[in-house]
């Protein structure tokens, strides 16, 4: 697709739930990250993938929260046993490279509500 | 550690009155990059900019132009004769460099509000 594209672009879930959100990079795209965006925040880095791997983990907030890449295309952010703090923008973002400076262009989001 | 200050939280203008959206950064690294985003009501993050610590010359595009001073660790940008359609959030981000790695460090952003 021309951009980034996430689903579910809306997610309701109830506390304690598994959640995953989706995220199809631009085409050509090798670099994905997670960002997460609470109101009135600005976007906050969990994650960043390099190909398959994920090379770059650190803003990952607890073991409950896990993504995947398998082919270097798609990724996949789950999130386990839900808690209320959880509610947030989820932003999924790619790069033509990794590089520090290469410009990242975001999704429209998912946004998550924990009940 | 990285930081990107936004002081200003909303602004409210009257279509085709210039604003400044300012935007304040500290970090060690003597290589950065500095980047503008818009968020309009969609959610959706639209880059603007990109800028090197090397290259300190302002830059206009259209109506937007930044200004990038290295001395007080600013990057601010200017919208002039806004337009409605200008009434977004727009945030600061600056890359750190880690490896590879081109993670952001935002700010908390700016609502701007253009009233016809």
């Amino acid at each position: 697709g021309a951009g980034v594209s996430q689903t579910p672009s809306n997610k309701v879930t109830e506390k304690g739930k598994y959640v995953e959100l989706r995220c199809d990079p631009i085409s050509g795209h090798t670099a994905l990250y997670w960002y997460r965006q609470s109101l009135g925040q600005g976007p906050e880095f969990l994650i960043y993938f390099q190909g398959t791997g994920a090379a770059d983990d650190s803003g990952l907030p607890n073991d409950r929260f896990f993504a995947v890449r398998p082919e270097g295309s798609v990724s996949t952010l789950k999130i386990q046993r839900t808690e209320r703090g959880d509610s947030a923008v989820y932003l999924c973002a790619s790069s033509e490279a990794g590089g520090y400076g290469n410009t990242i262009y975001f999704g429209e989001g998912s946004w998550l509500t924990v009940v | 550690a990285q930081k990107v200050t936004q002081a200003q939280t909303e602004i409210s203008v009257v279509e085709k009155e210039d604003v400044t959206l300012d935007c304040v950064y500290e970090t060690r690294d003597t290589t950065y990059y500095l980047f503008w985003y818009k968020q309009p009501p969609s959610g959706e993050l639209v880059f603007l900019i990109r800028r090197n610590s090397f290259d300190e010359q302002n830059e206009i595009s259209g109506r937007y132009s930044w200004n990038f001073q290295k001395s007080t660790s600013s990057f601010n940008f200017t919208i002039t004769a806004s337009q409605v359609v200008d009434s977004a959030v727009y945030f600061c981000a600056l890359s750190e460099v880690t490896g590879a790695n081109s993670k952001l460090t935002f700010g908390k952003g700016i609502t701007l509000s253009v009233r016809p």
